[in-house]
Protein backbone atom coordinates (compact mmCIF):
# COMPACT_ATOMS: atom_id res chain seq x y z
CA UNK A 1 0.00 0.00 0.00
CA UNK A 2 2.16 2.58 -1.17
CA UNK A 3 0.08 5.98 -0.19
CA UNK A 4 1.33 8.78 -1.22
CA UNK A 5 4.66 9.03 -3.25
CA UNK A 6 6.85 11.46 -4.46
CA UNK A 7 9.66 12.20 -6.88
CA UNK A 8 12.73 12.37 -6.72
CA UNK A 9 13.81 12.29 -3.35
CA UNK A 10 16.73 14.55 -3.84
CA UNK A 11 17.30 16.96 -6.25
CA UNK A 12 20.67 19.77 -6.53
CA UNK A 13 19.80 22.49 -9.24
CA UNK A 14 21.48 25.86 -9.85
CA UNK A 15 19.79 28.82 -10.26
CA UNK A 16 17.26 29.47 -12.85
CA UNK A 17 17.36 25.93 -13.82
CA UNK A 18 13.66 24.75 -13.95
CA UNK A 19 11.88 21.14 -12.50
CA UNK A 20 8.66 19.27 -11.90
CA UNK A 21 8.25 17.60 -8.79
CA UNK A 22 5.91 14.74 -9.23
CA UNK A 23 3.48 13.61 -6.37
CA UNK A 24 0.74 10.92 -6.81
CA UNK A 25 -1.66 8.70 -4.70
CA UNK A 26 -3.28 5.49 -4.56
CA UNK A 27 -6.20 6.24 -1.65
CA UNK A 28 -8.36 7.53 -4.31
CA UNK A 29 -8.24 10.69 -2.37
CA UNK A 30 -10.06 13.72 -3.93
CA UNK A 31 -7.82 16.83 -2.89
CA UNK A 32 -3.69 17.08 -2.87
CA UNK A 33 -1.26 19.61 -1.37
CA UNK A 34 1.95 20.99 -1.68
CA UNK A 35 3.90 22.29 1.34
CA UNK A 36 7.22 23.60 1.97
CA UNK A 37 8.90 22.93 5.07
CA UNK A 38 12.14 25.49 6.27
CA UNK A 39 13.61 24.94 9.43
CA UNK A 40 12.23 26.47 12.33
CA UNK A 41 8.77 27.57 10.25
CA UNK A 42 6.66 24.45 10.00
CA UNK A 43 4.64 23.22 6.78
CA UNK A 44 3.69 26.28 4.44
CA UNK A 45 0.84 25.83 1.92
CA UNK A 46 2.23 26.14 -1.89
CA UNK A 47 -0.83 25.16 -3.59
CA UNK A 48 -3.49 22.75 -3.90
CA UNK A 49 -6.10 21.20 -5.44
CA UNK A 50 -9.57 20.49 -3.47
CA UNK A 51 -10.60 18.10 -6.47
CA UNK A 52 -9.67 17.01 -9.83
CA UNK A 53 -9.72 19.72 -12.03
CA UNK A 54 -9.45 22.85 -9.61
CA UNK A 55 -6.02 24.01 -8.39
CA UNK A 56 -6.07 27.47 -5.72
CA UNK A 57 -3.18 28.92 -4.34
CA UNK A 58 -2.02 28.70 -0.49
CA UNK A 59 0.18 30.58 1.51
CA UNK A 60 3.53 30.93 -0.01
CA UNK A 61 2.29 30.19 -4.23
CA UNK A 62 5.09 32.77 -5.40
CA UNK A 63 7.78 30.97 -8.05
CA UNK A 64 5.61 28.08 -8.50
CA UNK A 65 2.79 26.80 -10.70
CA UNK A 66 0.99 23.21 -10.27
CA UNK A 67 -0.82 20.85 -12.69
CA UNK A 68 -3.70 18.54 -11.81
CA UNK A 69 -2.99 16.42 -14.19
CA UNK A 70 -6.00 13.63 -12.80
CA UNK A 71 -7.09 12.44 -9.91
CA UNK A 72 -4.12 10.56 -8.73
CA UNK A 73 -1.23 12.82 -9.80
CA UNK A 74 -0.35 16.69 -8.70
CA UNK A 75 2.33 18.17 -9.81
CA UNK A 76 4.91 21.31 -8.91
CA UNK A 77 6.84 23.04 -10.90
CA UNK A 78 9.39 25.65 -10.54
CA UNK A 79 10.01 27.41 -13.64
CA UNK A 80 13.43 29.57 -12.71
CA UNK A 81 14.72 28.09 -9.45
CA UNK A 82 16.21 30.37 -6.76
CA UNK A 83 18.22 29.82 -3.45
CA UNK A 84 15.12 31.25 -1.52
CA UNK A 85 13.36 28.19 -2.69
CA UNK A 86 16.23 25.31 -0.86
CA UNK A 87 13.70 23.72 0.95
CA UNK A 88 11.68 20.04 1.69
CA UNK A 89 8.88 20.06 -0.40
CA UNK A 90 6.09 17.44 0.84
CA UNK A 91 3.04 16.53 -0.98
CA UNK A 92 -0.34 15.15 1.07
CA UNK A 93 -3.42 14.27 -0.14
CA UNK A 94 -7.03 13.90 1.72
CA UNK A 95 -10.31 12.63 1.31
CA UNK A 96 -12.43 16.24 1.02
CA UNK A 97 -12.39 17.80 4.02
CA UNK A 98 -16.08 18.83 4.66
CA UNK A 99 -17.07 14.97 4.25
CA UNK A 100 -14.69 13.21 6.20
CA UNK A 101 -12.85 13.39 9.72
CA UNK A 102 -9.47 11.70 8.04
CA UNK A 103 -6.29 13.74 8.53
CA UNK A 104 -4.08 14.69 5.28
CA UNK A 105 -1.87 11.52 4.62
CA UNK A 106 2.13 12.86 3.56
CA UNK A 107 4.39 11.32 1.25
CA UNK A 108 8.51 11.36 2.45
CA UNK A 109 8.93 14.50 1.12
CA UNK A 110 11.95 15.80 -1.67
CA UNK A 111 14.73 17.91 -0.43
CA UNK A 112 15.12 20.24 -2.90
CA UNK A 113 19.14 22.35 -2.71
CA UNK A 114 19.30 25.52 -5.31
CA UNK A 115 22.62 26.49 -5.66
CA UNK B 1 -4.99 35.24 8.26
CA UNK B 2 -4.87 31.96 10.32
CA UNK B 3 -1.65 31.92 13.27
CA UNK B 4 -0.80 28.51 14.92
CA UNK B 5 1.17 29.38 18.11
CA UNK B 6 3.11 26.19 19.61
CA UNK B 7 5.36 26.26 23.11
CA UNK B 8 7.82 25.49 23.83
CA UNK B 9 9.50 25.12 20.10
CA UNK B 10 12.05 23.27 21.91
CA UNK B 11 11.63 20.58 24.81
CA UNK B 12 14.43 18.65 26.13
CA UNK B 13 12.67 16.32 28.98
CA UNK B 14 14.25 13.36 31.10
CA UNK B 15 12.46 9.85 30.74
CA UNK B 16 9.66 9.19 32.89
CA UNK B 17 8.66 12.96 33.41
CA UNK B 18 5.36 14.61 32.45
CA UNK B 19 4.99 17.47 30.18
CA UNK B 20 2.50 19.25 28.14
CA UNK B 21 3.44 21.04 24.74
CA UNK B 22 0.47 24.44 23.57
CA UNK B 23 -1.20 25.03 20.47
CA UNK B 24 -2.72 28.50 20.43
CA UNK B 25 -4.62 29.16 17.06
CA UNK B 26 -6.11 32.84 15.93
CA UNK B 27 -9.73 32.13 14.65
CA UNK B 28 -12.79 29.92 14.98
CA UNK B 29 -12.12 26.43 14.56
CA UNK B 30 -14.07 23.10 15.31
CA UNK B 31 -11.10 20.83 14.60
CA UNK B 32 -7.18 20.59 15.03
CA UNK B 33 -4.52 17.45 14.04
CA UNK B 34 -1.43 16.74 15.86
CA UNK B 35 0.98 14.98 13.37
CA UNK B 36 4.54 13.52 14.60
CA UNK B 37 8.12 13.85 12.58
CA UNK B 38 10.82 11.86 13.12
CA UNK B 39 14.27 13.83 11.90
CA UNK B 40 14.47 13.10 7.56
CA UNK B 41 10.91 11.69 7.44
CA UNK B 42 7.54 12.22 6.86
CA UNK B 43 4.58 13.82 8.79
CA UNK B 44 2.27 10.90 10.97
CA UNK B 45 -1.00 11.49 11.95
CA UNK B 46 -1.48 11.55 15.72
CA UNK B 47 -4.64 12.93 16.84
CA UNK B 48 -7.76 14.49 15.08
CA UNK B 49 -9.63 16.07 17.28
CA UNK B 50 -13.23 17.42 16.01
CA UNK B 51 -15.05 19.10 18.80
CA UNK B 52 -15.17 20.95 21.90
CA UNK B 53 -13.69 18.94 24.78
CA UNK B 54 -12.30 16.20 22.62
CA UNK B 55 -9.82 13.86 24.44
CA UNK B 56 -7.77 11.26 22.25
CA UNK B 57 -5.25 9.33 23.89
CA UNK B 58 -2.52 6.88 23.02
CA UNK B 59 0.26 5.42 25.02
CA UNK B 60 1.42 8.11 26.73
CA UNK B 61 -0.01 10.89 24.51
CA UNK B 62 -3.11 12.27 25.32
CA UNK B 63 -4.24 15.33 23.40
CA UNK B 64 -7.42 17.60 24.00
CA UNK B 65 -9.10 20.58 22.49
CA UNK B 66 -10.83 24.02 24.07
CA UNK B 67 -12.00 25.80 20.89
CA UNK B 68 -13.45 28.41 22.96
CA UNK B 69 -10.10 28.97 24.81
CA UNK B 70 -8.99 28.21 20.89
CA UNK B 71 -6.37 25.63 22.54
CA UNK B 72 -5.08 22.18 22.23
CA UNK B 73 -2.74 20.35 24.35
CA UNK B 74 -0.40 17.27 24.11
CA UNK B 75 0.32 15.62 27.30
CA UNK B 76 3.20 13.33 27.95
CA UNK B 77 3.13 10.86 30.45
CA UNK B 78 6.05 9.50 31.91
CA UNK B 79 8.13 10.25 28.68
CA UNK B 80 10.75 7.45 26.95
CA UNK B 81 12.98 8.04 23.93
CA UNK B 82 10.78 6.80 21.77
CA UNK B 83 8.81 10.21 21.73
CA UNK B 84 11.75 12.10 20.81
CA UNK B 85 10.44 13.89 17.59
CA UNK B 86 9.10 16.84 16.56
CA UNK B 87 5.07 17.39 17.19
CA UNK B 88 2.96 19.43 14.80
CA UNK B 89 -0.26 21.14 15.70
CA UNK B 90 -2.33 22.06 12.17
CA UNK B 91 -5.79 24.02 12.22
CA UNK B 92 -7.91 24.11 8.97
CA UNK B 93 -8.31 27.69 7.32
CA UNK B 94 -11.81 27.92 6.01
CA UNK B 95 -14.32 26.63 8.95
CA UNK B 96 -16.81 24.43 7.47
CA UNK B 97 -15.23 24.05 4.04
CA UNK B 98 -14.49 20.81 2.16
CA UNK B 99 -11.11 22.96 0.77
CA UNK B 100 -9.07 21.29 3.34
CA UNK B 101 -6.08 23.68 3.88
CA UNK B 102 -4.06 23.69 7.08
CA UNK B 103 -2.10 25.74 9.15
CA UNK B 104 0.82 24.22 10.76
CA UNK B 105 2.57 25.32 14.12
CA UNK B 106 6.02 25.59 14.39
CA UNK B 107 6.75 22.31 15.81
CA UNK B 108 7.88 21.71 18.96
CA UNK B 109 10.97 19.49 18.57
CA UNK B 110 11.20 16.71 21.61
CA UNK B 111 13.98 15.16 23.03
CA UNK B 112 13.60 12.61 25.78
CA UNK B 113 17.10 11.65 27.72
CA UNK B 114 17.80 8.70 30.07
Amino acid sequence: NAGVTQTPKFQVLKTGQSMTLQCAQDMNHNSMYWYRQDPGMGLRLIYYSASEGTTDKGEVPNGYNVSRLNKREFSLRLESAAPSQTSVYFCASSVRTGLSNQPQHFGDGTRLSIL
Amino acid sequence: ELKVEQNPLFLSMQEGKNYTIYCNYSTTSDRLYWYRQDPGKSLESLFVLLSNGAVKQEGRLMASLDTKARLSTLHITAAVHDLSATYFCAVPADRGSTLGRLYFGRGTQLTVWP
